[in-house]
């Protein structure tokens, strides 16, 4: 079945970075793209970006251009979310979902498991 | 403040249906399909609606999504106790070219 397993929880300080790893099994992994998304303690859900996982190709939201990159590394069907200069306002549950089909942006299934990044000094 | 608005809560009784709206523009809502997911408490979110009426496989057909212009809703009928959760609407928004979501729906079964 398709899965999605997200690496383990990171306390970071501020200004470090941190790099959350999405594995992806039961699918051809560079036929669907892979979307992140952030949920804030006790808030909503965002959408942080995509990337296209057979070209590389990233697209950020508004608001996540500049500390967030994704990048992929298909021989291990991985998908990856590096931030920069962490912010304690950065401390999240980060997640990974597929993008079932393409070209049908917030269509997300299955999600990971979800990491989270905490940012404290 | 999310372009995209749900009620914070909402309530019913087993047995009950209740309905949850997701108000939005023309550049989201409005233009575009609108999706579902339920967040069951400490885990990930889980679709529920794809396409704005349809149901994934294994999702139980008390479940159902509709729209009208820029308003969405999601109803549940035959309310039980596992239900109780957030839920959250989505959608592509063609001016801020980004997926926006509603700020969620905590559902409370009485």
């Amino acid at each position: 079945q398709v899965q999605l397993v997200q690496s383990g929880s990171e306390l970071k300080k501020p200004g470090a970075s941190v790099k959350v790893s999405c594995k992806a099994s039961g699918y051809t992994f560079t036929s669907h793209a892979m979307n992140w998304l952030r949920q804030a303690p006790g808030q909503g859900l965002e959408w942080v970006g995509w990337i296209n996982t057979h070209t590389g190709n990233p697209m950020y939201a508004q608001g996540f251009k500049g500390r967030f990159v994704f990048s992929v590394d298909s021989s291990v069907s991985t998908a990856y979310l590096q931030i920069s200069s962490l912010k304690p306002e950065d401390t999240a549950i980060y997640y990974c979902a597929k993008d079932p089909d393409w070209g049908f942006f917030g269509w997300l299934d299955p999600w990971g498991q979800g990491t989270l990044v905490t940012v404290s000094s | 403040q999310s372009v995209v608005t749900q009620p914070p809560s909402a309530s019913g009784t087993p047995g009950q249906r209740v309905t949850i709206s997701c108000s939005g523009s023309s550049s989201n809502v409005g233009s575009n399909y609108v999706y579902w997911y339920q967040q069951l408490a400490a885990t990930a979110p889980k679709l529920l609606i794809y396409k704005t009426d349809q149901r994934p496989s294994g999702v139980p057909d008390r479940f159902s999504g509709s729209k009208s212009g820029t308003s969405a809703s999601l109803a549940i009928t035959g309310l039980r106790s596992e239900d109780e959760a957030h839920y959250y609407c989505a959608a592509w928004d063609d001016s801020l070219s980004g997926v926006v979501f509603g700020g969620g729906t905590k559902l409370t079964v009485l």
